[in-house]
């Protein structure tokens, strides 16, 4: 299957610095890249759609200054989580879909997850 | 929007038993259910998937059903191993160009 590399895998940040997580499709290229939150024992929380050469889209409720999403090549995506909190502290997980005749109507693969932990 | 509802949140099973997670879905336009299994501190893999013009696919040990007109879809898996243990998640893809839309999760202990 398709692979998706996330990196780092973990993570750990003074309050107020910012950190920045790298999502890679390895074989295949993504137009659009997507981020997700996950709490503890919970699903995965969408907070962002990444669309190559253009601006992100930002589910409501997620700062759009405090999650800075970046997609300048077809292949890598990053998010820049700024001026970092202990309440940001969390798993952080990327995913691309292949495109296919111009829909994305295949399989999404998953990154590794980044493990946040902000003192 | 799409709206996927997951059952059981939780499921204990012995190994060599079966084990059924069931999926709903609101959105009569969605045409793409995978399923994702996730490991503790990993991203979620997936294991499955079917498109709404099949009722039933089989990958050795698990399968997936698909009922289109009471939108809903399960997950089986059958001889469980202790290694089947894991946080398992179904999705619907509501049109193909947005994100997929996740239940809640199961988290499945196989008991050895």
């Amino acid at each position: 299957g398709a692979v998706v590399s996330q990196h780092p895998s973990r993570v750990i940040c003074k309050s107020g610095t910012s950190v920045k997580i790298e999502c890679r499709s390895l074989d295949f290229q993504a137009t659009t890249m997507f981020w997700y939150r996950q709490f503890p024992k919970q699903s995965l929380m969408l907070m962002a759609t990444s669309n190559e050469g253009s601006k992100a889209t930002y589910e409501q409720g997620v700062e759009k200054d405090k999650f800075l999403i970046n997609h300048a090549s077809l292949t890598l995506s990053t998010l820049t989580v700024t001026s970092a909190h202990p309440e940001d502290s969390s798993f952080y997980i990327c995913s691309a879909r292949r495109m296919t005749g111009g829909r994305m109507n295949t399989e999404a693969f998953f990154g590794q997850g980044t493990r946040l932990t902000v003192v | 929007g799409e709206n996927v509802e997951q059952h059981p949140s939780t499921l204990s099973v012995q190994e060599g038993d079966s084990a059924v997670i069931k999926c709903t879905y609101s959105d009569s336009a969605s045409n793409y259910f995978p399923w994702y299994k996730q490991e503790l501190g990993k991203g979620p893999q997936l294991i499955i998937d079917i498109r709404s013009n099949v009722g039933e696919k089989k990958d050795q040990r698990i399968a997936v059903t698909l009922n289109k007109t009471a939108k809903h879809f399960s997950l089986h898996i059958t001889e469980t191993q202790p290694e089947d243990s894991a946080v398992y998640f179904c999705a619907a893809d509501p049109s193909g160009n947005t994100p997929l839309v996740f239940g809640k999760g199961t988290r499945l202990s196989v008991i050895a």
